[in-house]
């Protein structure tokens, strides 16, 4: 148990559908993210939000579009996906500001399949 | 493009066997390495932080070293254990406020 909690664990999708993933900390930290980990390839960073606000965002094609209603909180809003971002999306939050030095709390992640 | 290289890409070894992988990263700005070891259908979890080179950290069997200046660093395990089985993952950040650039991970395999 990290501490880092997601939903649904497994999801999977049509390409007309809009789903959202959840994802909640009760770590009280101030900085959370979304990462995406596709087949064989690392981790790739798609969004940090630090104390509610979005501060990156990695160049992440505009059907994926996060929210964070409060720091302990993160979405990631699905629409018109394509079968390429089947994927696991993993949320993890640190205590830092996003500066790097602060260690991730990962969640267990939720794998997503796009038909 | 910053360029994180992990190796060996998997490693299978003996109950009892030491071990080491490696990172590779920018030596140039650098500001934080991380280690993380990611077992199957958990959740990765971190292992060290590291900001100043020439640290060395220690963890029960496991260990890691930087080197910052030539951009590498070494994550050691002593004796290791089946349950030692899982994804290492180094990830590198450069200055402060910049995102955390992940390496592709060693595989440990540990048979008994």
């Amino acid at each position: 148990e990290t501490g880092v909690t997601q939903t649904p664990r497994h999801l999977v999708m049509g390409m007309t559908n809009k789903k959202s993933l959840k994802c909640e900390q009760h770590l009280g930290h101030n900085a959370m993210y979304w990462y995406k980990q596709s087949a064989k390839k690392p981790l790739e960073l798609m969004f940090v939000y630090s104390l509610e606000e979005r501060v990156e965002n990695n160049s992440v094609p505009s059907r994926f579009s996060p929210e964070c209603p409060n720091s302990s909180h993160l979405f990631l809003h699905l629409h018109t996906l394509q079968p390429e971002d089947s994927a696991l999306y993993l949320c993890a939050s640190s205590q830092d500001h996003g500066g790097g030095s602060g260690e991730l709390f990962f969640g267990e992640g939720s794998r997503l399949t796009v038909l | 493009i910053l360029n994180v290289e992990q190796s060996p890409q998997s490693l299978h070894v003996q109950e009892g066997d030491s071990t080491n992988f490696t990172c590779s990263f920018p030596s140039s700005n650098f500001y934080a390495l991380h280690w993380y070891r990611w077992e199957t259908a958990k959740s990765p979890e971190a292992l060290f932080v590291m900001t100043l080179n020439g640290d060395e950290k220690k963890k029960g069997r496991i260990s890691a070293t930087l080197n910052t200046k030539e951009g590498y660093s070494y994550l050691y395990i002593k004796g290791s254990q089946p349950e030692d089985s899982a994804t290492y993952l180094c990830a590198f950040t450069m200055e402060y406020g910049n995102k955390l650039v992940f390496g592709a991970g060693t595989i440990l395999r540990v048979k008994s």
